[in-house]
């Protein structure tokens, strides 16, 4: 059974152009959370996905930045026009139930803006 | 402070002394979780408490949970240089999944 596993490891992406950051969940987990780390600083979560379904994006940035966790394939995190502050690792992780379970993370896509 | 903050904010210790990091959250719960990570890698689980057991344990770790001071303390016994890394915990307060709150973590150094 694989774990999370998160696609690229890291990316680099000019100021103004879109980065995609993939999240294969845990098999037989419906359950997607995002998640940002600022260097020297502890996760931040930014979503809840269910299948095809979000359920708190509460700490998303209102603009440029979007989620998405289809029926079939990832869970895509979406930021366009990407500046030097998105610069940071993004997390996802996986649960096998809604609540009160743990999350198991996958390593991370490293995210830099030049 | 906000929640799940750690104290202190890096420990530097011997091989074979005992760490303990500390930490504290404001809101009521339904579980607590220590998670370890590498400099520049992802996040490996350590220990889930919830919010109705005192302690819990799993080889060299020893959680404890005291809900009536909203704390945790994670003790690592006998350490060796491996175990340095940041240690984070993170509650989970039962109310958007299992949508976890990190604090800012414990850099743990080990000395050989």
């Amino acid at each position: 059974n694989a774990g999370v596993m998160q696609n690229p490891r890291h990316l680099v992406r000019r100021r103004g152009q879109e980065a995609r950051l993939r999240c294969s969940p845990m098999k037989g987990h419906s359950h997607v959370y995002w998640y940002r780390q600022l260097p020297e600083e502890g996760l931040k979560f930014m979503v809840y996905l269910q299948k095809e379904n979000i359920i708190d994006e509460s700490g998303m940035p209102k603009e440029r930045f979007s989620a998405e966790f289809p029926k079939e394939g990832p869970s895509i995190l979406r930021i366009q026009q990407v500046v030097r502050g998105d610069s940071a690792a993004y997390f996802c992780a996986s649960s096998p139930a809604g609540t009160n379970t743990e999350a198991f993370f996958g390593q991370g896509t490293r995210l830099t803006v030049v | 402070s906000q929640q799940g903050e750690e104290d202190p904010q890096a420990l530097s210790i011997q091989e074979g002394e005992n760490a303990t990091m500390n930490c504290s959250y404001k809101t009521s719960i339904n579980n607590l979780q220590w998670y370890r990570q590498n400099s520049g890698r992802g996040l490996v689980h350590l220990i889930l408490i919830r919010s109705n057991e005192r302690e819990k344990h799993s080889g060299r770790l020893r959680v404890t949970l005291d809900t009536s001071k909203k704390s945790s303390s994670l003790l690592i016994t006998a350490s060796r240089a491996a175990d340095t890394a940041s240690y984070f915990c993170a509650t989970d307060e039962g109310t958007s999944g299992s949508r976890l709150t990190f604090g800012e973590g414990t850099q743990l150094t080990v000395n050989p």
